[in-house]
């Protein structure tokens, strides 16, 4: 069985900081691991996936995570934060056992203060 | 890159008719198409998977006579909320993947319908 754990429901930060958001997985696979972001009332967009390749991986809007096999962390990190990314923001796992299906964190709101 | 177009974005119905959804890839073909639930502020939650020519796959708790899925071409995957009921308002997104990228996992997302049953 797969999960996912974000810590921390709401983040707040101001412009210009860095942006931190937590994925802790749990896979009994390697998995497969992404980050998506959600605008209100909209779908979700990639920003970046890890499927066993650089175990940095560099996505789109200045994010990029880490993959961490000894910690079982995914997380998402950005320099410098601008106000267009305050959104809601999902980890999900999955692996080549999965037939495709996604499993989803609790998903964190980012608040980005000016 | 690959485009996932998820029709109605809203919806409001009566309590008791029915809804139907449609999440169309655009560009290329899906074989399995995927349809999650979201309630306000919350994750998303998989209801079930869904094969072209073949009947869906649903999650635990899913009920399938509620939520019919019909997949019957490679561009189009419906989903129909039958005899709506006000707890059945929520966020329905789908999912698809373009099998000619070349990771194995890219997947794509509809916009999302809000459906709000009265």
């Amino acid at each position: 069985a797969q999960s996912v754990t974000q810590l921390g429901s709401h983040v707040s930060v101001s412009e210009g900081a860095l942006v931190l958001l937590r994925c802790n997985y749990s896979s009994s696979v390697p998995p497969y691991l992404f980050w998506y972001v959600q605008y209100p009332n909209q779908g979700l967009q990639l920003l970046l996936k890890y499927t066993s390749a650089a175990t940095l991986v560099k996505g789109i809007n200045g994010f990029e995570a880490e993959f961490k096999k000894s910690e079982t962390s995914f997380h998402l990190t950005k320099p410098s934060a601008h106000m267009s990314d305050a959104a809601e923001y999902f980890c999900a796992v999955t692996a080549y056992n999965q037939g495709g299906k996604l499993i989803f964190g609790q998903g964190t709101e980012l608040s980005v203060k000016p | 890159g690959a485009v996932v177009s998820q029709h109605p974005s809203r919806v409001i119905c009566k309590s008791g008719t029915s809804v139907k959804i449609e999440c169309r890839s655009l560009d290329f073909q899906a074989t399995t198409m995927f349809w999650y639930r979201q309630f306000p502020k919350q994750s998303l939650m998989l209801m079930a998977t869904s094969n072209e020519g073949s009947k869906a796959t649903y999650e635990q708790g899913v009920e399938k006579d509620k939520f019919l899925i019909n997949h019957a071409s490679l561009t189009l995957s419906t989903l129909t909320v039958t005899s709506a009921h006000p707890e059945d308002s929520s966020f329905y997104i789908c999912s698809a993947r373009d099998p000619t990228e070349d990771s194995p996992y890219g997947y794509t997302f509809g916009s999302g319908t809000r459906l709000t049953v009265v």
